[in-house]
């Protein structure tokens, strides 16, 4: 079945800092979703991306299809950014889960 | 309101004991999936319903059934819980021909 690796696994950051997740996959795909799970444990929906880029506010994605990779940036970092990202990637049937970046914004 | 609510949010339960978690959606959405997390992991399907008539078992099935009462509504059983069925559950929802899935706030269910 269809490999997600994610990197960095963890990551922590001062507030106001960058930072660029990345998402490799190993087939073509028709869905490429980016969450945000808070440390209460819901899942947030950042971008559906299966192509091209997309920004919404501070958050932006690229997704290059052809070459089986998704970036996640953010810039100005806040402490409220903290938690996992996760990238899930699949078809018609399900979604497939890498094992997510663990982000740690410090104040 | 949330588009796709799960009940309950939180349920400690023994071993042994038969388990219901539901899961119902307002989006008017026909497919409806049951996806397990376990600490420091990624979702993994347990499974998936494309309409009212179509059950499929996703790739974690054991231990496990379920019930897709209406096309609104979808309930995952635990027939007789294990320690290591402890885990977040979440429901999911898409539509046919829109790959785009969208997540309920998950039932953190324990096993003792």
């Amino acid at each position: 079945g269809i490999q997600v690796e994610q990197s960095p696994p963890d990551l922590i950051l001062q507030e106001g800092a960058n930072s660029t997740l990345r998402c490799n996959f190993s087939d073509s795909v028709n869905n490429l979703q980016w969450f945000h799970q808070n440390p209460w444990g819901q899942l947030i929906n950042l971008f559906y991306i299966p192509s091209g880029t997309k920004q919404n506010g501070r958050l932006s994605a690229t997704t290059v299809a052809t070459e089986r990779y998704s970036l996640l940036y953010i810039s100005s970092s806040q402490t409220t950014d903290s938690g996992v990202y996760f990238c899930a990637v699949g078809g018609s049937e399900k979604l497939v889960f890498g094992k997510g970046t663990k982000l740690t914004v410090n104040p | 309101d949330a588009d796709v609510t799960q009940t309950p949010r939180n349920r400690i339960t023994k071993t042994g004991k038969r388990i219901m978690l539901e899961c119902s959606q307002t989006k008017g959405h026909d497919r409806m999936y049951w996806y397990r997390q376990d600490p420091g992991l990624g979702l993994r399907l347990i499974y998936y319903s494309f309409d009212v008539k179509d059950i499929n078992k996703g790739e974690i099935s054991d231990g496990y059934s379920v019930s897709r009462q209406a096309q609104a509504k979808f309930s995952l059983s635990l027939e007789s819980a294990i320690p290591n069925q402890t885990a977040l559950y979440f429901c999911a929802t898409s539509k046919t021909g829109v790959y785009e899935q969208y997540f309920g706030p998950g039932t953190r269910l324990t096993v003792t």
